[in-house]
């Protein structure tokens, strides 16, 4: 079983430039979820989904947008990178709302 | 939102049981306790979870007070595979949609 799978591992941008993270989990499942994880912080929830269609914002959603056009993937895009998005990116899946969550291995990304 | 407080490192020696609290007073009566840990910079790993009776798997234990105010994890025979940033999380019902929201952990050390 594959599980979450996250594309790619490691990214350097330079400000202003755009990408996509990708995100994709062969589970069937539902909800999906993307965090940054900062040193210190703690893991801290981008956007989330409950299914194909819907998305909604988690607590820092500034600079990020996601779609779910489908079960299987969500990507997360930034459309003008900022120095401030150099994280450790996490993407998760669960059955639904409140299942225990898988967890992808990350995608750390640099912003010079 | 219902807050977790854990202490912020703890050291356990190999093979005795490990005993991670969690404090959450302000949990509310429908709101579950979750665990998940986090190997060096790996993905988070689903623990356990549970409302108010205490709970088993093959990983953990879970005992929640009966107030709920608070929680332990057990490790039952800790290795060294176990040092992990270990997260208590209560799961956060928000106008219809739910999501966890990751503090910043108690770093567990087990020592040889």
């Amino acid at each position: 079983n594959a599980g979450v799978t996250q594309t790619p591992k490691f990214q350097v941008l330079k400000t202003g430039q755009s990408m996509t993270l990708q995100c994709a989990q062969d589970m069937n499942h539902e909800y999906m979820s993307w965090y940054r994880q900062d040193p210190g912080m703690g893991l801290r929830l981008i956007h989330y989904s409950v299914g194909a269609g819907i998305t909604d914002q988690g607590e820092v959603p500034n600079g990020y947008n996601v779609s779910r056009s489908t079960t299987e993937d969500f990507p997360l895009r930034l459309l003008s990178a900022a120095p401030s998005q150099t994280s450790v990116y996490f993407c998760a899946s669960s059955y639904f709302i409140g299942q225990p969550q898988h967890f992808g291995d990350g995608t750390r990304l640099s912003i010079l | 939102d219902a807050k977790t407080t854990q202490p912020t490192s703890m050291d356990c020696a190999e093979g005795r049981a490990a005993n991670l609290p969690c404090n959450h007073s302000t949990i509310s009566g429908n709101e579950y306790v979750y665990w998940y840990r986090q190997i060096h910079s790996q993905g988070p790993q689903y623990i356990i979870h549970g409302l108010k009776n205490n709970e088993t798997n093959e990983m953990a234990s879970l005992i929640i007070t009966e107030d709920r105010k608070s929680s332990t994890l057990i490790l039952p025979h800790a290795t060294l595979r176990d040092t992990a940033v270990y997260y208590c999380i209560v799961r956060v019902a928000q106008g219809g949609s739910e999501k966890l929201v990751f503090g910043k952990g108690t770093k567990l050390t087990v020592n040889p």
